[in-house]
């Protein structure tokens, strides 16, 4: 019974494209993140999201664009994807904005 | 400007001894601090945690030693067995525009030997 689950598991592409990235989360928390790992393992935080509202954005490209459609999903767009857009992303959720996150098993996108 | 660093990419320690992981930051602001294991393939998972106002905390074979003065913190396992074998991340986390930010360290693979 997965808590917090994202799809694609692994995603390859060519540079140019528009590519998504879907999570969810069944544990009825209120807040929602995205991560990036990047090739020398950091992991970064790119955006918060509580209540479907958009609460952390960092420095992050605008061809990224999170959508919350309801509390329990938060996906990932990226539009125009370039070979630095490589790496691993990782979903996550937290009861409340305070609380220790659960994290999802992460994507690894491949731009070619 | 890496605020939260784990100088160690490696450790390897025999089964039955102590693990020692060490995290230290940057950041004043920094108010809680958190343990992560991540296996291949798997997102990170939390183990253990700490506020800035305690300097240990002890859960079953894990315990989070903090030094406010010295911005370090580690991890204490003991004893150590083959299934810790893992990446461990260093976590820091400050409030930030209303919401719980957390800032990673780029890990330490622990090995345990049998």
């Amino acid at each position: 019974d997965t808590a917090v689950s994202q799809t694609p598991k692994y995603l390859v592409t060519q540079m140019g494209n528009d590519k998504s990235i879907k999570c969810e989360q069944n544990l009825g928390h209120d807040t929602m993140y995205w991560y990036k790992q990047d090739s020398k393992k950091f992991l970064k935080i790119m955006f918060s999201y509580n209540n479907k509202e958009l609460i952390i954005n960092e420095t992050v490209p605008n061809r990224f664009s999170p959508k919350s459609p309801d509390k329990a999903h938060l996906n990932l767009h990226i539009n125009s994807l370039e070979l630095g857009d490589s790496a691993v992303y990782f979903c996550a959720s937290s009861s409340t904005i305070a609380d220790e996150q659960y994290f999802g098993p992460g994507t690894r996108l491949t731009v070619t | 400007d890496q605020q939260v660093k784990q100088n160690s990419p490696s450790l390897s320690v025999q089964e039955g001894r102590i693990s020692i992981l060490n995290c230290d930051y940057t950041n004043s602001m920094f108010d809680y601090f958190l343990w992560y294991k991540k296996y291949p393939a798997e997102g990170p998972t939390f183990l253990i945690s700490i506020s800035s106002i305690k300097d240990k905390n002890e859960d079953g074979r894990f315990t989070v030693f903090l030094n406010k003065s010295a911005k370090h913190l580690s991890l204490h396992i003991v004893p150590s067995q083959p299934g810790d074998s893992a990446v461990y991340f260093c976590a820091a986390s400050a409030m930030v525009q209303g919401a719980q930010k957390l800032v990673f360290g780029q890990g330490t693979r622990l090995t345990i030997n049998p």
